[in-house]
C-alpha cells in the first residue's frame, strides 16, 4: 500500500499565486488532515475532514482552503500566498474518530515544503 | 492552547545507551497518547501508543510510561541507535481526533 501520497514535494511561489497541495490515501479512511510544521516546532492543524463533504477548521485556517469530493482526496488550496505561509505542510488520514476502544493513530505523508518569495 | 508539550527540546546520547523523552499534559479528560518519530525530510511516524488504564506499554525497543497522577508520559528507548536519531513528539488526540502536538525533542545519537 502507498498509505499517505503528497505533490509535489517541493515548490516555490511567488507572492501573490496560488496552488493546491494534492493529497491522496489508499487505505479507505474516514478522516484526513492538513497540518504545517514552521521550523523547530511541532505540527499546527489546518483543517480537517471526517469524511466526503464534511470538512472543518482547525487551529490556523486563515489563508487556506480545502474541500472532500471523495474519500480517498483532500486537497489544500492557498488562493493568495504569503510569505507566512512558507512552511512544510502534513496531510494525514486515520481510520475513525477515537473511540473508547479504538487505537487509532494517524497516518502521514512525507510533506510538501512550500517556499513563498 | 497545546494540551502536551515536552520538556527538553534535545537529548544527545551515546550509542547503547538508553534513550528517555518525557512528556508532560495537561488535560485530565485525556485517555490516549501517541507517541511519533519524524526523521528528517520525512513524515511523522506512529511509534507507540498508550490508553489511560494502562501505566506501561512496551514495544519493540521502546516503552512508553504513563503517571496519570502527574500528567506525565515518557518514551524509553533501549540501546538507542544511530537510527534512532529523529524528532520525537507526544500527542493528544481530542474527541475529533484532532492531535496537539508537542514542539518535540531532537534526539542526536552518538556513535
Amino acid at each position: 500500500n502507498a498509505g499517505v501520497t503528497q505533490t509535489p514535494k517541493f515548490r516555490i511561489l511567488k507572492i501573490g499565486q496560488s496552488m493546491t497541495l494534492q493529497c491522496t490515501q489508499d487505505m479507505n479512511h474516514n478522516y484526513m488532515y492538513w497540518y504545517r510544521q514552521d521550523p523547530g516546532m511541532g505540527l499546527k492543524l489546518i483543517y480537517y475532514s471526517v469524511g466526503a463533504g464534511i470538512t472543518d477548521k482547525g487551529e490556523v485556517p486563515n489563508g487556506y482552503n480545502v474541500s472532500r469530493s471523495t474519500t480517498e482526496d483532500f486537497p489544500l488550496r492557498l488562493e493568495l500566498a504569503a510569505p507566512s505561509q512558507t512552511s512544510v505542510y502534513f496531510c494525514a488520514s486515520s481510520y475513525s474518530r477515537r473511540g473508547r476502544y479504538s487505537n487509532q493513530p494517524q497516518h502521514f505523508g512525507d510533506g510538501t515544503r512550500l517556499s513563498i518569495l | 492552547g497545546e494540551s502536551v508539550g515536552l520538556h527538553l527540546p534535545t537529548l544527545s546520547v551515546q550509542e547503547g545507551d538508553n534513550s528517555i523523552i518525557n512528556c508532560a499534559y495537561s488535560n485530565s479528560a485525556s485517555d490516549y497518547f501517541i507517541w511519533y518519530k519524524q526523521e528528517s525530510g520525512k513524515g511523522p511516524q506512529f511509534i507507540i501508543d498508550i490508553r489511560s488504564n494502562m501505566d506501561k506499554r512496551q514495544g519493540q525497543r521502546v516503552t512508553v510510561l504513563l503517571n496519570k497522577t502527574v500528567k506525565h508520559l515518557s518514551l524509553q528507548i533501549a540501546a538507542t541507535q544511530p537510527g534512532d536519531s529523529a524528532v520525537y513528539f507526544c500527542a493528544d488526540p481530542d474527541t475529533d481526533y484532532k492531535l496537539s502536538f508537542g514542539a518535540g525533542t531532537t534526539v542526536t545519537v552518538r556513535a
